[in-house]
């Protein structure tokens, strides 16, 4: 099993432009989510989904689409890049059961730059 | 919301003890721990559920306090090994919230 995976590693915009993140996983997990973390605010939860078609806003939407046509895979989409988005994005998942969460698989992560 | 966490970093000699510390304005269902090395991913550490069950690490242990809605980790005899950021994650309403973490570290 790979686990998760993102890509890419490593990424530099200009202000405006527009790129998607990917996130895979091959654990058949229902639950994934993006996060973004910054120095001295832990990580907050940019959107998230329990399932092929359904997904959600977290605590800080704002600027970023997902969508989640399959099980495996959730990219997240950055519409006019900010320099407010400059962030390290992780991406994780896990299973469901009994309405609880399970161990969280995180993903190696995105740094992000934009200029 | 966040949870809140303290203290916000903690040095230690090797072999010292450590608490951290969780609270939720929001009743929780379930605490989660987490801990991350610099320019890695978080790692999962445990997690505590209502009603008392604990899943998870077999040399750190947690506790966690429904009607405070508060949870603790304790690190005994701490290793180099321990050092880190340590997160809570607390889950409700459909979502994962992490706090802000906790630097930990452990000098010899």
């Amino acid at each position: 099993n790979a686990g998760v995976t993102q890509t890419p590693k490593f990424q530099v915009l200009k202000t405006g432009q527009s790129m998607t993140l990917q996130c895979a996983q091959d654990m058949n997990h229902e639950y994934m989510s993006w996060y973004r973390q910054d120095p001295g605010m832990g990580l907050r939860l940019i959107h998230y989904s329990v399932g092929a078609g359904i997904t959600d806003q977290g605590e800080v939407p704002n600027g970023y689409n997902v969508s989640r046509s399959t099980t495996e895979d959730f990219p997240l989409r950055l519409l006019s890049a900010a320099p407010s988005q400059t962030s390290v994005y992780f991406c994780a998942s896990s299973r469901l059961a009994g309405g609880f969460y399970n161990e969280q698989f995180f993903g190696p992560g995105t740094r992000l730059t934009v200029l | 919301q966040q949870p809140v966490q303290s203290p916000q970093a903690v040095i230690l000699r090797e072999g010292e003890d450590a608490v951290i510390n969780c609270s939720s304005s929001k009743a929780l269902y379930s605490v989660h721990w987490y801990r991350q090395k610099h320019g890695e991913a978080p790692v999962f550490l445990m997690i505590l559920l209502k009603g008392g069950e604990q899943k998870g690490h077999e040399k750190i242990s947690a506790s966690f306090n429904e009607k405070k809605q508060q949870s603790s980790l304790y690190l005994t005899a701490s290793q180099l090994s321990y050092s880190g950021t340590y997160f809570c994650g607390t889950g409700s309403q459909g979502n994962l919230i992490f706090g802000k973490g906790t630097k930990l570290s452990v000098k010899p």
